[in-house]
């Protein structure tokens, strides 16, 4: 499959704890984003890099939140000390500069208890 | 403020029917809208994209159409299936398509197809 992959698919965990997603985006892709989805919702801006320079930060991204993308390949996104209100479905997708299309993986739905 | 509002929120319909959904935005300057299917716990799948140029484009059974001076647009679908049954996102991009590329998320229409 050469779409993009994140990993895991689903995350339970108790409030205080971090938590740690992947994405894999399609190979050729510079650009890569992170987006969250609550339920009824549309999926929401964080971030996004275009190889591995983080070029723009929503201000929903608060200081708990940290993404990097060291080799400009696969990306983390990083939660320290969970709350209740960081469960969500968190979506990447990649895209190239030149082009407007941008392909979202399955998402990481995450759960704070 | 830049919105991407949707109509209806949800929709049931009959297999076989068509219908249509609507997209109403606000954002400026607008670059291009694209319609994206999302089932449930699933990321959304681009159905189509459409730049201010273009009024109408085809994906099978999905037509889009832009209008660009009253800022809406519409995706009928024909001859519903089944498959159908999915959130129908409408998303803005406000940029260029060389710069941030950030899109803007409608809250789309919750379609259920019943046989």
């Amino acid at each position: 499959d050469t779409g993009v992959s994140q990993d895991p698919r689903h995350k339970i965990t108790k409030r205080g704890q971090n938590v740690t997603f992947r994405c894999d985006p399609i190979s050729e892709h510079n650009r890569l984003y992170w987006y969250r989805q609550t339920l009824g919702q549309g999926p929401e801006f964080l971030t996004y890099f275009q190889n591995e320079a983080q070029l723009e930060k929503s201000r929903l991204l608060s200081d708990r939140f940290s993404a990097e993308r060291p080799k400009g390949s696969f990306s983390t996104l990083e939660i320290q000390r969970t709350e209740q209100g960081d469960s969500a479905m968190y979506l990447c997708a990649s895209g190239r500069r030149e082009f407007y299309e941008q392909y979202f993986g399955p998402g990481t739905r995450l759960t704070v208890t | 403020k830049n919105q991407v509002e949707q109509s209806p929120q949800s929709l049931i319909i009959l297999e076989g029917k068509n219908c249509t959904l609507q997209c109403n935005y606000t954002v400026s300057p607008f670059s291009n809208l694209r319609w994206y299917k999302q089932d449930t716990g699933r990321g959304p799948v681009s159905l189509t994209i459409m730049t201010f140029s273009e009024n109408t484009k085809s994906n099978g059974r999905y037509t889009a159409t832009l209008d660009a001076d009253t800022k809406q647009s519409s995706l009928h679908i024909t001859a519903s299936q089944l498959s159908d049954s999915a959130s129908y996102i409408c998303v803005v991009s406000g940029q260029d398509g060389g710069a941030t590329n950030k899109l803007i998320f409608g809250t789309g229409t919750l379609l259920a197809v019943q046989p």
